[in-house]
């Protein structure tokens, strides 16, 4: 059964450093979305990204944040300069069916990436 | 209370025993999911009702919803020591297409 696939599964980097995450949507998936969760809380939503752009974001998902699909496999999720407080979990999912008036569709999640932020 | 709180936040029973988790929501829905979460790991999409639907089954699943309690219930039926993890209701809201917000869940242990 296809999956969504996400590297590395541990990355931890010094405050004020660049990471880049990265993730593997199912195949004939077109929407694509990152959430975190810091540990211990609620899963949030961070983007959702659709034919190359952002569809919508979150109040967490600020200027330190950006997202791209570099290529037709890839789905990056980079935070440019890492606070302390960016240590989390966080999930790239995707989707077949996109958003409609019945609301956002079931959502396929990848394993995580736990960010550790010193 | 919050959009999405789950009612128990942890619910212990034994293998072959039924396990209710309950929902309960603010703001008005366009739909709600719940996924599955086992330690440490990624979320797993179980179920979604859309808001003029009042129950779903799934296998041993059942939802139901009440939009007029803002309240859902996902029912597991004949829990195998499989179903240990925590458990998420999502909500989706008419003011946004595309996002979900999740519950802080209610951790499940099946008893051998």
């Amino acid at each position: 059964e296809p999956e969504v696939t996400q590297t590395p599964s541990h990355q931890v980097t010094q405050m004020g450093q660049e990471v880049i995450l990265r993730c593997v949507p199912i195949s004939n998936h077109l929407y694509f979305y990152w959430y975190r969760q810091i540990l211990g809380q609620k899963v949030e939503f961070l983007v959702s990204f659709y034919n190359n752009e952002i569809s919508e974001k979150s109040e967490i998902f600020d200027d330190q944040f950006s997202v791209e699909r570099p290529d037709g496999s890839n789905f990056t999720l980079k935070i440019r300069s890492t606070k302390l407080e960016d240590s989390a979990m966080y999930f790239c999912a995707s989707s077949r069916e996109g958003y409609t008036t019945s609301g956002p569709p079931e959502q396929y999640f990848g394993p995580g990436t736990r960010l550790t932020v010193t | 209370s919050q959009q999405g709180e789950e009612d128990p936040q942890a619910l212990s029973i034994q293998e072959g025993e039924n396990a209710t988790m309950n929902c309960s929501y603010k703001t008005s829905i366009n739909n709600l999911q719940w996924y599955r979460q086992n330690s440490g790991r990624g979320l797993v999409h179980l179920i979604l009702i859309r808001s003029n639907e009042r129950e779903k089954h799934s296998g041993r699943l059942r939802v139901t919803l009440d939009t007029s309690k803002k309240s859902s219930s996902l029912l597991i039926t004949a829990s195998r020591a499989a179903d240990t993890a925590s458990y998420f209701c999502a909500t989706g809201l008419y003011s946004s297409a595309s996002k979900i917000i999740f519950g802080s869940g209610t951790r499940l242990s099946i008893r051998p």
